[in-house]
């Protein structure tokens, strides 16, 4: 899992709370990543950024929120308004080169679980 | 929709058997690239290829590109236990979405003892 942590590892919430999940690097990387993986799928892109104080929509960020005050950081609130929020919830990092040659590192994850 | 599909969706073999698994993707791409994950973890990345590059090698692993069928795979050669995981392809954004990724379904590989 490299230099990319995520915590907690497991997080349960209520319905109608707010939820906030941690992702820390110190690859110095530029571009940070948020995912979510359902049970025998792949990765669906909530959030990304490719710089401190800048962050763009991916395809499923309704729901979700992000900030990006500090380049080592870029935690994912998962608000109420997510209906379905019970999920794996990955984050990576990459250095943010062009041209397609940017490879990810990606955190241990944090399962999430809506009682 | 996922610009990278997988084929099969899970593999089942034997050690010390090769395993091929598959990508087709949708649209033109500049690189692709192959992650593994083990249950419960995070991705780890494998392998990039080029799309002027048509086949590499990285130990076990060889994978292909075929860009006129907009396709790859990926083989891995004398499978052990070890191996066992589920192995996505990611396709690199068209130039209008620099930075993005986009993960296939992925295929899970079990490699019996």
């Amino acid at each position: 899992d490299g230099g990319i942590t995520q915590s907690p590892k497991y997080l349960f919430r209520k319905e109608g709370q707010n939820v906030t999940l941690s992702c820390e690097q110190n690859l110095n990387h530029d571009a940070m990543y948020w995912y979510r993986q359902d049970p025998g799928q792949g990765l669906r892109l909530i959030y990304y950024s490719q710089i401190v104080n800048d962050f763009q929509k991916g395809d499923i960020a309704e729901g979700y929120s992000v900030s990006r005050e500090k380049k080592e950081s870029f935690p994912l609130t998962v608000t109420s308004a997510q209906k379905n929020p019970t999920a794996f919830y990955l984050c990576a990092s990459s250095q943010g080169l062009a041209g397609g040659l940017d490879t990810q590192y990606f955190g241990p994850g944090t399962r999430l679980t809506v009682l | 929709s996922q610009q990278g599909e997988e084929d099969p969706q899970a593999l089942s073999i034997q050690e010390g058997e090769n395993a091929t698994m598959n990508c087709s993707y949708k649209t033109s791409i500049n690189n692709l690239q192959w992650y593994r994950q083990n249950s419960g973890r995070g991705l780890v990345h494998l392998i990039l290829i080029r799309s002027n590059e048509r086949e590499k090698h990285s130990g076990r692993l060889r994978v292909t590109l075929d860009t006129s069928k907009k396709s790859s795979s990926l083989l891995i050669t004398a499978s052990r236990a070890a191996d066992t995981a589920s192995y996505f392809c990611a396709t690199d954004a068209p130039i209008t979405n620099a930075g993005k990724s986009t993960f296939g379904d992925g295929t899970t590989l079990t490699v019996k003892p």
